[in-house]
């Protein structure tokens, strides 16, 4: 299993502001994921990171409003850039060590923008 | 393209009663199958999974899940509900020959009401 350490929990941020989510987990991962969870909806990748490469970005999320960062095996950061009242969501920060193991997940960081 | 669906937002069932959670998915290849639940302000937490074998499997809290290859399905169960079991419900599916990776498609989502 991996513990996964994401910051803030939460945070109410301005429009036009920017803000850095920090994901550390507790042993050396390949593959990093992050997501976005609206209200009261499912979970929508946005993208994945590894070590020593560009994210790879899902469909309708782009690295200028996403931009993320994987420095080690341990850390990654996805920053929501420009920040509207749209982007207020939960976003979580996932790992999964095999193909055929189950994801492990940070407690999310709940974003307002008001 | 892989897929998830949950027909159902909502379940709402009494204590002590079973309760089933639907899920059906699409998928080329042999499915990977996991259902996890979110507690309000918590982040996901695994119940289950399939990867290969034997066709219900047995997870946390109590639930199980039967893998149904010929209809497409991964239903949730619990014999006996318990109040504490109400939270959402995401069933997700990887496709380990198509995705490329690890990437795992959510349902979107049932939430359970189990009422005292």
């Amino acid at each position: 299993s991996a513990v996964i350490s994401q910051k803030p929990s939460r945070d109410i941020c301005q429009r036009g502001t920017s803000l850095t989510i920090q994901c550390q987990v507790d042993s050396q991962v390949t593959m990093m994921f992050w997501y976005r969870q609206q209200p009261g909806q499912s979970l929508t990748l946005i993208a994945t990171a590894n070590q020593g490469s560009e994210a790879t970005y899902e469909s309708g999320f782009v690295i200028d409003k996403f931009p993320i960062s994987r420095p080690n095996l341990t850390f990654s950061t996805l920053t929501v850039s420009n920040m509207s009242p749209e982007d207020s969501s939960i976003y979580l920060c996932s790992v999964d060590s095999a193909l055929n193991t189950e994801a492990f997940f940070g407690q999310g960081t709940r974003l307002t923008v008001v | 393209a892989q897929s998830v669906a949950q027909p159902e937002d909502q379940v709402n069932v009494a204590e002590g009663n079973p309760l089933t959670v639907k899920c059906t998915y699409s998928v080329s290849g042999n499915p990977y199958l996991f259902w996890y639940v979110q507690y309000p302000n918590r982040g996901l937490q695994f119940l289950l999974k399939y990867i290969t074998g034997d066709n219900l499997v047995k997870g946390s809290y109590g639930f199980e899940a039967e893998f149904n290859k010929s209809q497409t399905s991964f239903h949730l169960k619990k014999p006996s509900a318990l109040v504490s079991d109400s939270a959402l419900y995401f069933c997700a599916v990887r496709d380990p020959i198509n995705t490329g990776g690890f990437k795992t498609i959510f349902g979107a989502g049932t939430r359970l009401f189990v009422k005292a």
